[in-house]
C-alpha cells in the first residue's frame, strides 16, 4: 500500500536562516506532488505542484521554493526564512496516471519562525 | 473555474444529535467532489468521494454526503455526533486542469457532551 513521510514534524528556526521540508512518497510511480501552507489553523494555500521529475509549477510568489529530485521525493526550501514563512505545511500526493482519487495528505510539519 | 463554498465557519452539535455540515460548488462540466478532516496539528484524511453513481455517498467514520446536482450542493451528514467527531472539515472540488483540488475555508465542528 501507498504511504507518505513527511518531516519533521516541528520545527522551530530564526529568521534569514534557511529551510528544508521533505517529503517521500512509497508504494507507487509517478505521483502528482503537492505543498500546502495552512495558516491561523484555517485555509489551505497551494504553494507548489509536481507531475514529475524536475517539473515544479508555482503558485504564488514567495519567499519559498521545491525541487523534486526523484520520483517519489518532494523538498520544500528556503534561503532565509521570514516570520510570515510560520506555519503549518502539508504536503500530499495523487496518482500521476489511471484513476485520479484525490489526495493523501502527510502529517504535516508545524514551523515556526522567531 | 472550478470552486467550493463552505457557508459555515463553524457548527455547533450536541452529542447523539444529527450533524450536517454545507458545501456547495460551481464547477463546468461533471463535478468530482471530496470532503476531508482535519484534527488539530494533524494532516488532512480522506473521509468520502463522489465521481459518480449514487447520490448518497457512504464514508469513513460513519459520515455520508448527499450530492444534489440541481442545488450544487454536496453536505456532509451524519445521523449521530459525537465528541470525538469535532475537527475542521474542508469540502473540495478536482480543478479542471485535472491535477488540482480546490478546497474550501474549511468548517470548524464542534460536539458538546
Amino acid at each position: 500500500s501507498q504511504t507518505i513521510h513527511q518531516w519533521p514534524a516541528t520545527l522551530v528556526q530564526p529568521v534569514g536562516s534557511p529551510l528544508s521540508l521533505e517529503c517521500t512518497v512509497e508504494g507507487t510511480s509517478n505521483p502528482n506532488l503537492y505543498w500546502y501552507r495552512q495558516a491561523a489553523g484555517r485555509g489551505l494555500q497551494l504553494l507548489f505542484y509536481s507531475v514529475g521529475i524536475g517539473q515544479i509549477s508555482s503558485e504564488v510568489p514567495q519567499n519559498l521554493s521545491a525541487s523534486r529530485p526523484q520520483d517519489r521525493q518532494f523538498i520544500l526550501s528556503s534561503k532565509k526564512l521570514l516570520l510570515s514563512d510560520s506555519g503549518f505545511y502539508l504536503c500530499a500526493w495523487s496518482e500521476g496516471q489511471g484513476l485520479w482519487d484525490g489526495y493523501t495528505f502527510g502529517s504535516g510539519t508545524r514551523l515556526t519562525v522567531v | 473555474a472550478q470552486s467550493v463554498a463552505q457557508p459555515e465557519d463553524q457548527v455547533n452539535v450536541a452529542e447523539g444529535n444529527p450533524l450536517t455540515v454545507k458545501c456547495t460548488y460551481s464547477v463546468s462540466g461533471n463535478p468530482y467532489l471530496f470532503w476531508y478532516v482535519q484534527y488539530p496539528n494533524r494532516g488532512l484524511q480522506f473521509l468520502l468521494k463522489y465521481i459518480t453513481g449514487d447520490n448518497l455517498v457512504k464514508g469513513s467514520y460513519g459520515f455520508e454526503a448527499e450530492f444534489n446536482k440541481s442545488q450544487t450542493s454536496f453536505h456532509l451528514k451524519k445521523p449521530s455526533a459525537l465528541v470525538s467527531d469535532s475537527a475542521l472539515y474542508f469540502c473540495a472540488v478536482r480543478d479542471m486542469n485535472g491535477n488540482k483540488l480546490v478546497f474550501g475555508a474549511g468548517t470548524i465542528l464542534r460536539v458538546k457532551s
